[in-house]
């Protein structure tokens, strides 16, 4: 069971360049979100998702897009980078229950640096 | 103002010590609660819920005090391993946004 996985694990960009990181889960989650965490700043979501089809924003959307056409992956699409991209990307999925909520399972990251 | 706080740390205690953090939120309508651990350069890692009545896990007890607004993790017989950074999360009422406070940093030492 691989969980969350997200690639690459580390990009180096040119300011102004876009590209695509990859987030894929095989736990059948219906849940799935994009955060930044950088120092000082803990984690910022991004987008989330809570099914193929729907997305939304999070607290620092400007800059990111994302799409959800399957339950298994979320990708998340930097339009333009910019330094301030500069900075650790998680995918996270939980699942969404009655009751009791569920906890996050995060990804391993992706260390992107914008120059 | 930020949803959750913590005090970064960090935290540095002797092995076998017992050491307590504690987490403000700052939204009254905040519902769910969580501790999570993150390693220097990894992903966090769900620790445990902390439930109206607070819980215990092993060394781990986690309490929700809502009319004070913060939760807190305490971890007695401190090891080594426990070296990382704890995170503390808050569901607001929009079922689907999870706050994280910025972490707190704990050093066991030999």
């Amino acid at each position: 069971n691989a969980g969350v996985t997200q690639t690459p694990k580390f990009q180096v960009l040119k300011t102004g360049q876009s590209m695509t990181l990859q987030c894929a889960q095989d736990m059948n989650h219906e849940y799935m979100s994009w955060y930044r965490q950088d120092p000082g700043m803990g984690l910022r979501l991004i987008h989330y998702s809570v099914g193929a089809g729907i997305t939304d924003q999070g607290e620092v959307p400007n800059g990111y897009n994302v799409s959800r056409s399957t339950t298994e992956d979320f990708p998340l699409r930097l339009l333009s980078a910019a330094p301030s991209q500069t900075s650790v990307y998680f995918c996270a999925s939980r699942e969404i229950g009655q009751g009791n909520d569920y906890g996050y399972t995060f990804g391993s990251g992706t260390r992107l640096t914008v120059v | 103002r930020k949803e959750v706080e913590q005090d970064p740390g960090p935290f540095n205690v002797p092995e076998g010590a017992t050491v307590a953090f504690n987490c403000t939120y700052s939204n009254s309508a905040s519902q769910s609660f969580f501790w999570y651990r993150q390693d220097c350069r990894k992903e966090p890692k769900l620790l445990m819920s902390v439930y109206s009545s607070g819980n215990e896990d092993g060394r781990f007890t986690a309490q929700l005090n809502r009319a004070s607004q913060y939760i807190s993790l305490l971890i007695r017989d401190s090891k080594l391993s426990d070296s990382a950074t704890y995170l503390c999360v808050a569901r607001i009422y929009n079922f689907n946004k999870f706050y994280f406070g910025s972490g707190t940093k704990l050093n066991v030492k030999p």
